[in-house]
């Protein structure tokens, strides 16, 4: 059981590149989130899916796009990366259902973009 | 809108000593609160989940407080080990809508030999 996974660890980009964070659950959760995390921001919400087939924006979604490509797999891409989008970035997945139940992380993706 | 704040930022203590970490909430609305550890470069380890209807929950030496009418939460550790060293975040779910999580910014404890 491999609970919450992310790929890759880490990244360099240039500007303008793009790229995609991969991420898959081995729950059957229902929903997935992705965040990131700056110092002294704490953690913040970038695009999270709900249910397999819907996405919503969080609180941060300018220049990112997510895709849900099943219940398992939610991906974060890049299109044009920018030296502001240098983080450490996390997805998370939550059964969405026993709205009691806890939420669960991957070990993260360290981005930098120079 | 929710916000969550913990203070202090950073923390500081002897081995041994017992301490509380603190966090408050702007809104009651909530299903529940998670304290999460989070070692330096690694991701978000979950230690406790108290439910809305709890008042409190322990795991070990952790003893989490629930006091929603006020929002406001309390994490416990006793005699403290130098392996506490992490940083501490809470989060709650908020009712309703999507249930995201909201986080406070941690607070960063080191517990000093």
């Amino acid at each position: 059981n491999a609970g919450v996974t992310q790929t890759p660890k880490f990244q360099v980009l240039k500007t303008g590149q793009s790229m995609t964070l991969q991420c898959a659950q081995d729950m059957n959760h229902n929903s997935m989130y992705w965040y990131r995390q700056d110092p002294g921001m704490g953690l913040r919400l970038i695009y999270y899916s709900a249910s397999e087939g819907t996405t919503d924006k969080g609180e941060v979604p300018n220049g990112y796009n997510v895709s849900r490509l099943n219940k398992r797999e939610f991906s974060l891409r890049l299109e044009s990366a920018a030296p502001s989008q240098t983080s450490v970035y996390f997805c998370a997945s939550f059964t969405g259902t026993v709205k009691t139940s806890e939420q669960y992380f991957g070990p993260g993706t360290r981005l930098t973009v120079t | 809108k929710q916000e969550v704040t913990q203070i202090p930022a950073a923390l500081s203590v002897p081995e041994g000593e017992n301490l509380v970490l603190n966090c408050s909430f702007t809104d009651s609305a909530i299903y529940n609160l998670q304290w999460f550890r989070q070692d330096p470069g690694k991701g978000l380890t979950s230690l406790l989940l108290i439910q809305s209807s709890q008042r409190e929950q322990t795991s070990g030496r952790l003893n989490a407080s629930l006091d929603k009418s006020s929002g406001r939460s309390t994490l416990y550790i006793a005699a403290s080990q130098p392996g506490d060293s992490a940083t501490y975040l809470c989060a709650v779910r908020r009712s309703g809508g999507a249930q995201k999580l909201v986080f406070g910014q941690g607070t960063r404890l080191t517990i000093n030999p």
